[in-house]
């Protein structure tokens, strides 16, 4: 089967640092994406990994292991706006399959 | 605006009509898909077209749904026979075939079957 598992909702405060993780199980891999969707939008691309690392853009950084399965994307200086769903996603052979998404409330 | 348009953004609709959606991706995209979100859920795959030729469908897609993209363009999504289970925001995305597949959304057609 194919699992995709991210944290439902997380709290955070203005100005402060947070890390949402995410674990996957997939019959096959070619890269792990990052998206953020507000309420009622479409989700947008936020950073992309196919290489175990760090990969960072702006205050938005994103950590890859594919030995194990894991991936967290990390939001620094946290702002109001970046209060959101953030979704993970896995890519393998044209299909992407997202996790449910992590609900992001960024309190003053 | 160059980026994913969708037509209609909404749509009202009584059970067991047909209706379709369109997309138009970004011109020089060649992948297109199709996805369905329902609330507090992760976009889910349902089609996938390189350029003219669909090349993937989910096993969840059932007969009622079919999706075409005649001129490898623009893509349409009809719903046969609708139930309301069918209820959810319907997203096109689209890639270029090179680099990170990075997949661009459309804003989404909300569907609603009463």
């Amino acid at each position: 089967g194919q699992n995709i598992d991210q944290p439902t909702e997380m709290t955070a405060t203005e100005g402060a640092i947070v890390q949402i993780n995410c674990t996957y199980q997939t019959s096959g891999f070619n890269g792990l994406f990052w998206y953020q969707q507000h309420a009622g939008e479409a989700p947008t691309f936020l950073s992309y990994n196919v290489l175990d690392g760090l990969e960072e853009k702006g205050r938005f950084s994103s950590f890859l292991s594919r030995s194990k399965g894991y991936s967290y994307l990390l939001l620094k200086e946290l702002q109001m706006k970046d209060s959101a769903s953030y979704l993970c996603a896995v890519y393998n052979n044209n299909d992407m399959r997202f996790g449910a998404g992590t609900r992001l409330t960024v309190k003053p | 605006d160059t980026g994913v348009s969708q037509d209609p953004r909404h749509k009202i609709t009584k059970r067991g009509q047909n209706v379709t959606f369109r997309c138009d991706p970004i011109s020089e995209h060649n992948r297109l898909y199709w996805y369905r979100q329902t609330l507090g859920q992760g976009p889910e795959f349902l089609t996938y077209f390189q350029n003219e030729a669909q090349l993937e469908k989910s096993r969840l897609l059932s007969d009622r749904f079919s999706a075409e993209r005649p001129k490898g363009s623009f893509s349409t999504l009809e719903i046969q026979r609708t139930e309301q289970g069918d209820s959810a925001m319907y997203l096109c995305a689209s890639s270029s075939s090179g680099g990170t597949y990075e997949q661009y959304f459309g804003p989404g057609t909300r569907l609603t079957v009463t």
